[in-house]
């Protein structure tokens, strides 16, 4: 069975701080792994994806995430916070079949 | 190229009014999902569909809700008879499976639905 563990539900950072969003997952078969964003009243927007290839994957808006099979572990990084980042952030997985599980979410607040 | 489309965006409707929801998915996706945002619950996926087939609908709450799939570019999931319970944002995602992809999902900008 896949789950997805996303620690913290609510991060305070300091505009010009790094952001690290925690996420754990279990997989019963190697995984693919997301990370989506949800600004106020929008729907989830694709981050970026883990599909076993590099394990460092850049995304938009300046994120990226490791994937660390050993710590079963997808964290979310950004080095500097901007205003703009402030929104939900989603881990989720794929046990590359047809489900898709999500994780509880993190809020983000971004501190000027 | 065209997203996911959802409407109507809002809704407001009286308790035990039926309310039908709208969604058409990116051309060529194959899979099609339903879920349910409020700030108790998070997101829960109610339905799934792959090629115009529901696969699992585990999550429907109960039988007033029921979702459909007539054709691959067009989905509903309606509520008879609504309650205010069901006050929540729906939103719905597609997907490509299959052929070596992700099958990341795209999801809508949701539908927003206050039941009185």
């Amino acid at each position: 069975a896949q789950s997805v563990t996303q620690l913290g539900s609510h991060v305070s950072v300091s505009e010009g701080a790094l952001v690290l969003l925690r996420c754990n997952y279990s997989s019963s078969v190697p995984p693919y792994l997301f990370w989506y964003v949800q600004y106020p009243n929008q729907g989830l927007q694709l981050l970026l994806k883990y599909t076993s290839a590099a394990t460092l994957v850049k995304g938009i808006n300046g994120f990226e995430a490791e994937f660390k099979k050993s710590e079963t572990s997808f964290h979310l990084t950004k080095p500097s916070a901007h205003m703009s980042d402030a929104a939900e952030y989603f881990c989720a997985v794929s046990d590359r079949g047809n489900q898709f599980y999500f994780g509880t979410g993190t809020s983000l607040t971004v501190i000027p | 190229d065209a997203g996911v489309i959802q409407s109507p965006r809002h809704e407001v409707t009286e308790m035990g009014q039926e309310v039908t929801l709208r969604c058409k998915p990116i051309s060529g996706h194959n899979s099609l999902f339903w879920y349910r945002q409020t700030m108790m619950r998070g997101l829960e996926l109610l339905i799934y569909f792959n090629n115009n087939v529901p696969i699992d609908d585990s999550g429907m709450p109960e039988d007033r809700f029921s979702a459909k799939m007539p054709n691959a570019s067009f989905s509903t999931l309606k509520i008879q008879p609504s309650e205010p319970r069901d006050s929540a944002v729906y939103f719905c995602a597609s997907s490509l499976r299959g052929g070596g992809t992700a099958g990341e999902l795209f999801f809508g900008e949701g539908s927003r639905l206050t039941v009185l």
